[in-house]
């Protein structure tokens, strides 16, 4: 069974510091992977899709590196602000019965202090 | 455009009533999965639909049902309500076979007591 462990599990920063969440994977068998934002008592929001042909994704401060072979991702977040305070969760998605079914790391709390 | 859509946002069952959630799935996408996820871990899926059958199942027992309705909407039934339900349930959407990121809705604490 895949699982998935994001370390550390809180983070805080000041304002403006780079800083890389990290995720590992036990089985690379996957069909991509999925970085997700979310905010307390809130829904997911999905920031960056990592196909398993890629290995990496940029959108904006934030770029998502896939390492399969090894069963690490990781998210770089450029300049960090405190809107950025939240909690960020990966997911795998495997490729055997891939459906929607994600597996999911317990996340990374992350707060920027102005 | 609407996202996926969940009702209600808050609700407060006892130990052993039964509950209905609800989901709408984002304009376009005909697949519904819901997820499972407790204070402080990451969801855990519990089932996906899409043509109005159960496709996939996590590990979930008999208590949790669903159903997905022709306009691609899906509720989450839960019987017999233990404490341990007590959880957020998030309702996720994408077109079938796609490979565009799964779109979620803002949950529905369900709040056991």
């Amino acid at each position: 069974k895949q699982e998935v462990t994001q370390i550390p599990a809180a983070l805080s920063v000041p304002e403006g510091e780079n800083l890389v969440l990290n995720c590992s994977f036990t089985d690379s068998a996957i069909y991509n992977l999925q970085w997700f934002r979310q905010d307390p008592g809130k829904g997911l929001t999905s920031l960056l899709l990592i196909q398993s042909s890629q290995r990496e994704q940029t959108s904006g401060r934030l770029n998502a590196s896939l390492d399969k072979s090894s069963g690490r991702s990781t998210l770089y977040i450029a300049a960090s602000q405190p809107g950025d305070s939240a909690t960020y969760l990966c997911a795998v998605r495997p490729i055997l019965n891939a459906g929607n079914q994600f597996y999911f790391g317990t996340g990374t709390s992350l707060t920027v202090i102005p | 455009d609407a996202g996926v859509t969940q009702s209600p946002t808050h609700l407060i069952k006892t130990r052993g009533q039964q509950v209905t959630l609800r989901c709408s799935p984002k304009s376009g996408h005909d697949t519904v999965s819901w997820y499972q996820q407790a204070l402080g871990q990451g969801p855990q899926f519990i089932f996906q639909y899409y043509e109005e059958e159960e496709r996939q199942r996590g590990n979930f027992p008999d208590r949790f049902s669903g159903h997905q309705f022709p306009n691609y909407s899906s509720e989450l039934n839960v019987n017999a309500l233990l404490l341990g339900d007590s959880a957020l349930y998030l309702c996720a959407s994408t077109p079938r076979g796609s490979r565009i990121p799964l779109h979620f809705g803002n949950g529905t604490r369900l709040t056991v007591t």
